[in-house]
């Protein structure tokens, strides 16, 4: 079954960096397009980065891009979020969610978020 | 960037009551309109796909219509387990966005 679990969540103080893993199972990964979604405490949804099955393209929201690299590691499953400067703002849950297909269509399955808090 | 616009952003309503939530773009996104579904403290789930499209294992109660800038989810017969937020989402331009969310409540 598939499966998508989110790590590298925590605590960190504005300004710092963090990145957060998405590790895969039961599906092959590099055949799928990958996004990271967030959810500040008891807001909606709001798309953050997506990119390619083989990594050859990335998109980001407008409120993360620069700051924020999506990527990565097929031979290990893995997906990445690296965070820079970091923001209060960005204190949220965050989920990877796998692409119905190998680019960009609808979100299939989510992992269960890691808790990013922003503060000093 | 488009923008999604749901109404209305909460209601409540009667088990076995037939709900309707709307959802219109800012600009015409033909089909590519995705609706999810999020009980409380869980991950979203994929409701409808391409406007219509039922992801498998969700019950047929959930029907989705529209297309270009109007779009619309009814559950026919709302049951306890539908309480939840309910949130579309384009993805005929990146940024890919979401609309604000439609909480749904039992009478």
């Amino acid at each position: 079954q598939v499966q998508l679990v989110e790590s590298g969540g925590g605590v960190v103080q504005p300004g710092r960096s963090l990145r957060l893993s998405c590790t895969a199972s039961g599906f092959t990964f590099s055949s799928y397009g990958m996004h990271w979604v967030r959810q500040a405490p008891g807001k909606g949804l709001e798309w953050v980065a997506l990119i390619w099955y083989d990594g050859s393209n990335q998109y980001y929201a407008d409120s993360v891009k620069g700051r924020f690299t999506i990527s990565r590691d097929n031979s290990k499953n893995t997906l990445y979020l690296q965070m820079n400067s970091l923001r209060v703002e960005d204190t949220a849950i965050y989920y990877c969610a796998r692409d119905k297909t190998t680019v960009n269509s609808a979100f299939d399955y989510w992992g269960q978020g890691t808790l990013v808090t922003v503060s000093s | 960037d488009i923008q999604m616009t749901q109404s209305p952003s909460s209601l409540s309503a009667s088990v076995g009551d037939r709900v309707t939530i709307t959802c219109q773009a800012s600009q015409d996104i033909s089909n590519y309109l995705n609706w999810y579904q999020q009980i409380p403290g869980k991950a979203p789930k994929l409701l409808i796909y391409d406007a219509f499209y039922l992801e498998t294992g969700v019950p047929s109660r959930f029907s989705g219509s529209g297309s270009g800038t109007d779009f619309t989810l009814t559950i026919n017969s709302l049951q306890p387990e539908d309480i939840a937020s309910y949130y579309c989402q384009q993805y005929d331009h990146v940024p890919l966005s979401f609309g604000g969310g439609t909480k749904v409540e039992i009478k």
